[in-house]
């Protein structure tokens, strides 16, 4: 069974500054790990995701993630926060078939 | 902007009716999932149509059923409506059923149960 881990809830950066989202996994095969945004009364928008290639992910708007599968994780991270990446944000587990499971999702919030 | 469509955006229902929600998936895409987001809670998936056959269900009642046509487009149909069906159901439409597969989400549909 997968499971994902979010370990913060809620994440407070000021506009410039890094910007570093935890997850932990739990996968019983080789897994597929993705990360999603929600912006407000918005579905979810595909951030990056990896599939056992490269262990360093690049996405679109400046997010990139490492998967370190000694340590189960999957961490998200941006080097200069801007003002439209207040959003909440999941990370997600698959199986082999697309169930995708999700973690409970960190809520960023950025200040000028 | 993803390809898949919901309709509609918002219902208000009443305990004890019945919803359909529908889904258009992104040209293509043969896969259609559907999941449940509560406030404040990341989404539950509810079941997933591969070639218009149900292909695994989380935990969710019978009362949560679907349908997947020809085009690949879907409906959810919950039946018996509950107070706590009340939230986010988003559709996403992925390529092939695969779990390195990307999937689409759509917009999603507000409802509440009242």
């Amino acid at each position: 069974a997968q499971s994902v881990t979010q370990l913060d809830s809620h994440v407070s950066v000021s506009e410039g500054t890094p910007v570093l989202l935890r997850c932990n996994y739990s996968s019983s095969y080789s897994p597929s790990l993705f990360w999603y945004v929600q912006h407000p009364n918005k579905g979810l928008q595909l951030l990056l995701k990896y599939t056992s290639a490269a262990t360093l992910v690049k996405g679109i708007n400046g997010f990139e993630a490492e998967f370190k599968k000694s340590e189960t994780s999957f961490h998200l991270t941006k080097p200069s926060a801007h003002m439209s990446d207040a959003a909440e944000y999941f990370c997600a587990v698959t199986d082999s078939w697309g169930k995708l499971q999700f973690g409970a999702g960190t809520q960023v919030v950025v200040t000028p | 902007e993803t390809g898949v469509t919901q309709s509609p955006t918002h219902l208000i229902k009443t305990r004890g009716q019945q919803v359909t929600l529908r889904c258009s998936s992104q040209s293509g895409h043969n896969t259609v999932s559907w999941y449940q987001q509560a406030l404040g809670q990341g989404p539950q998936f509810i079941f997933q149509y591969y070639r218009e056959e149900e292909n695994g269900r989380g935990n969710f009642p019978p009362r949560f059923s679907g349908l997947q046509f020809p085009n690949y487009s879907s409906e959810l149909n919950v039946n018996a409506l509950e107070l706590d069906d009340s939230a986010l159901y988003l559709c996403a439409s992925s390529l092939v059923r695969q779990g390195r597969d990307t999937q689409y989400f759509g917009p999603g549909t507000r409802l509440t149960v009242l």
